[in-house]
């Protein structure tokens, strides 16, 4: 079964503008973490944004919040002013203390800021 | 501090032949992974290790040995390539939750 499902292959977005990019997750560990990260076209893996499963409040990196619905199992990324820069896959991923905090990854979603 | 590092950058194979590539990290961290990601798809882990002389396997392990025989180093192996194994390959190491990536190496094999 996926553990991780992002449903959005590709979105555009204008500068300036918010984007949300979805993600779901499967787990029945209490105990694991969800993690954003942002692959540009020269190819690395940066890490944007951690959410903890017992982190009450939802995750703040500058631009980057992470929309925490735990009953609903989901996870959803939200890019606040985005800018030209912000154009890369994105993928959602998580880790379970069961697994060996193995991550999971998703497919990734395309995001495309428009000028 | 170089992070993670990883041998060759770039690589071009024919079916059969092997090689290896290395993982090395300077941060003293415990658990090292190996990934491919293939077009259009996330990172799939290979194989791992939760400590120096363990490895484990992941989500894709046929066709790829490791050996992890000091802490900073994690060594992925293909004995015979195979066209399938055309795709990037990260590693990545850990202490806590965050993972840091290496900047990946891109195998064809043809």
């Amino acid at each position: 079964a996926q553990k991780i499902t992002q449903t959005q292959p590709g979105m555009f977005v204008q500068e300036k503008e918010a984007v949300t990019l979805d993600c779901t997750y499967d787990t029945s560990d209490p105990s694991y973490g969800l993690f954003w990260y942002k692959q540009p076209s020269s190819g690395e893996m940066i890490f944007l944004i951690y959410q903890g499963s017992y982190d009450q409040q939802n995750a703040t990196e500058g631009r980057y919040s992470l929309n925490f619905q735990k009953a609903r199992k989901s996870a959803n990324l939200v890019i606040s002013a985005s800018q030209l820069g912000d154009s890369a896959m994105y993928f959602c991923a998580m880790r379970e203390r069961k697994n060996d905090y193995k991550l999971s990854f998703g497919a990734g979603t395309t995001v495309t800021v428009r000028a | 501090n170089a992070g993670v590092t990883q041998t060759p950058k770039f690589r071009v194979l024919k079916t059969g032949q092997s090689m290896t590539l290395l993982c090395a990290q300077d941060m003293n961290h415990e658990y090292m992974y190996w990934y491919r990601q293939d077009p259009g798809m996330g990172l799939r882990l290979i194989h791992y290790s939760v400590g120096e002389g363990t490895t484990a396997k992941g989500e894709v392990p046929d066709g790829y040995n490791v050996s992890r025989l000091k802490k900073q180093n994690f060594l992925l192996g293909l004995e015979s390539a195979a066209p399938s194994q055309t795709s990037v390959y990260f590693c990545a190491s850990s202490r806590g939750y965050e993972q840091y990536f290496g900047p990946g190496t891109r195998l064809t094999v043809t």
